[in-house]
Formats: structure tokens, C-alpha cells, sequence
């Protein structure tokens, strides 16, 4: 089984609609989450971290389930510029960390 | 501010051969950490330094080894080049008490 699991894909929605995207975890010790972004040929940059009291930033919001080992990411009124690839992230532990990564999942916006 | 830097964005070498990629962290940063991203892959955890030693590393077989200066920069070297080796290579740094990493645009590797 995957440390990350993520539905790879692809998801085509038109620009305006609201599209969430799943990962689970397998490592309970897993202590800190995360969601990147990685636009095409392109290093993956932070979208946000990820809290268990649910965070939101804007059109985003993130959800952690720790019972279910579980993580969401809501994109609400999609534009054409959130076509990427979303990398769901977990970290172990801090201080002696590596970031294990999904294989992401590829949103297209449709205008 | 400038980022991460890494250095070449591109390289193609032959089978066999040996390469080094170079990346220096953002200003303020002292954690570097290497991945290597296949085509339609997550990156995967490489190893990570601090304090100029290795402090942890992921699935990698010994060709793969590292090395981090002074000044906080860090070189990935790869010996004995493998098809399967072509990767995007990225580095990302980190600052003390910070959890998220920024990384670099990456290195393309590709091997003939």
C-alpha cells in the first residue's frame, strides 16, 4: 500500500464549479499535511497547510480526518487558473522529516 | 528575496557517467532536502541535511550521495548513471520552526 494515495485523475470541471480533491495516509505517526501545487514542468509550490480544525484560504479549504487518516481539498468557484496538479503531502515527524508526497491529482479548468 | 536555486536547469548524460547537481536555499534556510520527481510520479524523498551531515534518507541505493557546505548549499551527486535515472531532481529548503519547504525549479536529468 501507498504511504499517500491520491485519485490520480484526471479531473476536467468548467471554470466556476466547485471540485474537492481525497488522500488518505497510511502512517498514523504522521503529524503535519499539506497540499501543493505543481503547475506543468514546474517545481511543486505550498498551497496550504493542512490543520485538524479545517483551515480555509479563499476559494480553498482543507479538511484532515486523523481518525480516518484522511485529507480533503475544496476548490469553490474554480478559475481557469487552477488547472495543475494538486500533491497531497504528509510529514512524519518534525526535526527529522522527510515529506512523503501523492502522486497528485490533475485538475483542468474548462472555460 | 531569491528562492532555491538549483543548477543546470537541464543536463543529459550517458549511461555509466557521473553528475552533480548543485542548489543553494533560500536566504535564511538551513535544512536542504533532495527529491527525485519521475514522469507522472510524486517526487520521492532522496536524503535530507542539516548542519552539514546527512540526517535522513529515503529508498536510495548508495550511487546517490550528497553533501552540504558551510554557507548551506548542497550538491547531489549520481554515479553510475542508470536509464532509469532520468528525473526531474528538485531540492527544497527550510528554515528553523517552519514545517513548509520551498523548493527549487529542479534540475531535468535526462539519461541516453
Amino acid at each position: 500500500r501507498k504511504e499517500v494515495e491520491q485519485d490520480p485523475g484526471p479531473f476536467n470541471v468548467p471554470e466556476g464549479a466547485t471540485v474537492a480533491f481525497n488522500c488518505t495516509y497510511s502512517n498514523s505517526a504522521s503529524q503535519s499535511f499539506f497540499w501543493y501545487r505543481q503547475d506543468c514542468r514546474k517545481e511543486p509550490k505550498l498551497l496550504m497547510s493542512v490543520y485538524s480544525s479545517g483551515n480555509e484560504d479563499g476559494r480553498f479549504t482543507a479538511q484532515l480526518n486523523r481518525a480516518s487518516q484522511y485529507i480533503s481539498l475544496l476548490i469553490r468557484d474554480s478559475k481557469l487558473s487552477d488547472s495543475a496538479t494538486y500533491l497531497c503531502v504528509v510529514n512524519i515527524f518534525f526535526g527529522n522529516e522527510k515529506l512523503t508526497f501523492g502522486t497528485g491529482t490533475r485538475l483542468t479548468i474548462i472555460p | 528575496d531569491a528562492g532555491v536555486t538549483q543548477s543546470p536547469t537541464h543536463l543529459i548524460k550517458t549511461r555509466g557517467q557521473q553528475v552533480t547537481l548543485r542548489c543553494s536555499p533560500k536566504s535564511g534556510h538551513d535544512t536542504v532536502s533532495w527529491y527525485q520527481q519521475a514522469l507522472g510520479q510524486g517526487p520521492q524523498f532522496i536524503f535530507q541535511y542539516y548542519e552539514e551531515e546527512e540526517r535522513q534518507r529515503g529508498n536510495f541505493p548508495d550511487r546517490f550521495s550528497g553533501h552540504q557546505f558551510p554557507n548551506y548549499s548542497s550538491e547531489l551527486n549520481v554515479n553510475a548513471l542508470l536509464l532509469g535515472d532520468s528525473a526531474l531532481y528538485l531540492c527544497a529548503s527550510r528554515g528553523q520552526g517552519r514545517w513548509g519547504y520551498t523548493f527549487g525549479s529542479g534540475t531535468r536529468l535526462t539519461v541516453v
